[in-house]
């Protein structure tokens, strides 16, 4: 399994943009990359997945360089609401998913 | 996400006592999980079941059981609950359409348990 390391924390400020980087320096060929954002007492909701480039949807952008070795996941334009904690997971075919303790995003006024 | 929930929402027990936590779907998933996570850490991996006929052992599945009784349900057990069960408890699902580990997983609110 690709072990992930992503900042333990973030302080924002709300209307900026925040990127969060996560390492997995060894990712397998086949392993794609996945965030998801938990709210206290609240399940994990995904957010989005990558295997390389950029994606982006209506809540987030993902870049992942050539080496997939790194991946940032892009929050625009920041709200209140998005104080969460954000999880980096890497994985393929059947290997199960391993959340770790992700890292907590405070968006402060 | 409304379409799999957990009951109870909350549950006080005592140490040696059987709990069952119960979970139920209508995503019409054929994956579903049982998660843990304890205060300030990620979450880990209990169980897991393919289908109604597949179970697998998780990161951790000492002390605890599962049972899947139908495509939509998947109750996890905890035959003699222990302090360090204290917890907060997450179902979830996924579809069997894609790779397992990329497949979306959908969770439920919650379980919080309380072991004395």
């Amino acid at each position: 399994l690709a072990k992930t390391t992503q900042p333990i924390s973030m302080d924002s400020y709300e209307g900026q943009e925040v990127n969060i980087t996560c390492s997995h320096n060894n990712i397998a060929t086949n392993d794609y990359i996945t965030w998801y954002q938990q709210f206290p007492s609240q399940g994990p909701r995904f957010i989005i997945q990558g295997y390389k480039t950029k994606v982006t949807n209506e809540v987030a952008s993902l870049f992942i360089p050539a080496d997939r070795k790194s991946s940032t996941l892009s929050l625009p334009r920041v709200s209140l609401s998005d104080t969460a904690v954000y999880y980096c997971l890497v994985g393929s075919g059947y290997s199960t998913l391993t959340f770790g303790k992700g890292t907590m995003l405070l968006v402060s006024p | 996400d409304a379409d799999v929930t957990q009951t109870p929402r909350n549950r006080i027990t005592k140490t040696g006592k059987r709990i069952m936590l119960e979970c139920s779907q209508t995503k019409g998933h054929d994956r579903m999980y049982w998660y843990r996570q304890d205060p300030g850490l990620g979450l880990q991996l209990i169980y897991y079941s393919f289908d109604v006929k597949d179970i697998n052992k998780g990161e951790i599945s000492d002390g605890y059981s599962v049972s899947r009784q139908a495509q939509a349900k998947f109750s996890l057990s905890l035959e003699s609950a222990i302090p360090n069960q204290t917890a907060l408890y997450f179902c979830a699902t996924s579809g069997s359409g894609g790779h397992f580990s990329t497949d979306t997983q959908y969770f439920g609110p919650g379980t919080r348990l309380t072991v004395l």
